[in-house]
C-alpha cells in the first residue's frame, strides 16, 4: 500500500495563476479531506468530503474548489493564487463512522505564491 | 478565541524526563480528542485517541481528558531524543461525517536533548 500520495511535493506559483494538487490513496477510504498548515494557525480544514461525489466546505474554503469522481482521488484546485495562499497543504484520508477520527496524512504540498 | 488552544512551545526537555503537553477547548460538543505527532517535513500520524472522557495509556504515552475543564493532555514518561517532534491536538464532534472534521491546536514542539 501506498497509503495517501500528493504531487507535487513543491510548487511556485504567480499570483493569478491556477493549478490543481493532487491527492490519491489506495486504502479504500470513503473520507479524504484536504488542510492547509501555516505557522502559528495549525492545520485548518479547507474541504472534505465523505463518498465520491459528496464534497462540503471546511473552515477556510474560500478561492479552492474540490471534486469527487471516484473513491481514490480528491484533487484540490486553486482557481487564482493569492499569496495568502502560500502554505503546506496535506490530504488525509479515513474509514467512515466513528473511527474517522483517524486521518492517513500525505507527505504534504509546499506551495509558494509570489 | 480559537476553538483549540495550545501553548507552540517549543519545550526542551533531557532525555528521560517526563513531558506533559496540554490544549483547551470551548466546544462543548467535541466527543473525539487526538493526539497527533508530525515530524519535520511529514504529515502528522495518529499517536492516541480518547472518547469522550478518561486516561488512556499506551506504553509510554498517556492521554487525559477532562471534559468539564475543557482540558486534555498527554503525558510522554522516559522521554528519548526520537519523540522530538511537534505534537498536535485534534478534536471532533460526535456523528457520522461529522467525526472527519477534526479540529486542531497549533502544535507543541517538543524537542528531547541527550
Amino acid at each position: 500500500n501506498a497509503g495517501v500520495t500528493q504531487t507535487p511535493k513543491f510548487q511556485v506559483l504567480k499570483t493569478g495563476q491556477s493549478m490543481t494538487l493532487q491527492c490519491a490513496q489506495d486504502m479504500n477510504h470513503e473520507y479524504m479531506s484536504w488542510y492547509r498548515q501555516d505557522p502559528g494557525m495549525g492545520l485548518r480544514l479547507i474541504h472534505y468530503s465523505v463518498g465520491a461525489g459528496i464534497t462540503d466546505q471546511g473552515e477556510v474554503p474560500n478561492g479552492y474548489n474540490v471534486s469527487r469522481s471516484t473513491t481514490e482521488d480528491f484533487p484540490l484546485r486553486l482557481l487564482s493564487a493569492a499569496p495568502s495562499q502560500t502554505s503546506v497543504y496535506f490530504c488525509a484520508s479515513s474509514y467512515p463512522g466513528r473511527t474517522s477520527y483517524e486521518q492517513y496524512f500525505g507527505p504534504g504540498t509546499r506551495l509558494t505564491v509570489t | 478565541q480559537k476553538e483549540v488552544e495550545q501553548d507552540p512551545g517549543p519545550l526542551s526537555v533531557p532525555e528521560g524526563a517526563i513531558v506533559s503537553l496540554n490544549c483547551t477547548y470551548s466546544n462543548s460538543a467535541f466527543q473525539y480528542f487526538m493526539w497527533y505527532r508530525q515530524y519535520s517535513r511529514k504529515g502528522p500520524e495518529l499517536l492516541m485517541y480518547t472518547y469522550s472522557s478518561g486516561n488512556k495509556e499506551d506504553g509510554r504515552f498517556t492521554a487525559q481528558v477532562d471534559k468539564s475543564s475543557k482540558y486534555i493532555s498527554l503525558f510522554i514518561r522516559d522521554s528519548q531524543p526520537s519523540d522530538s517532534a511537534t505534537y498536535l491536538c485534534a478534536m471532533s464532534a460526535y456523528g457520522t461525517g461529522t467525526a472527519s472534521k477534526l479540529t486542531f491546536g497549533t502544535g507543541t514542539r517538543l524537542q528531547v536533548t541527550l
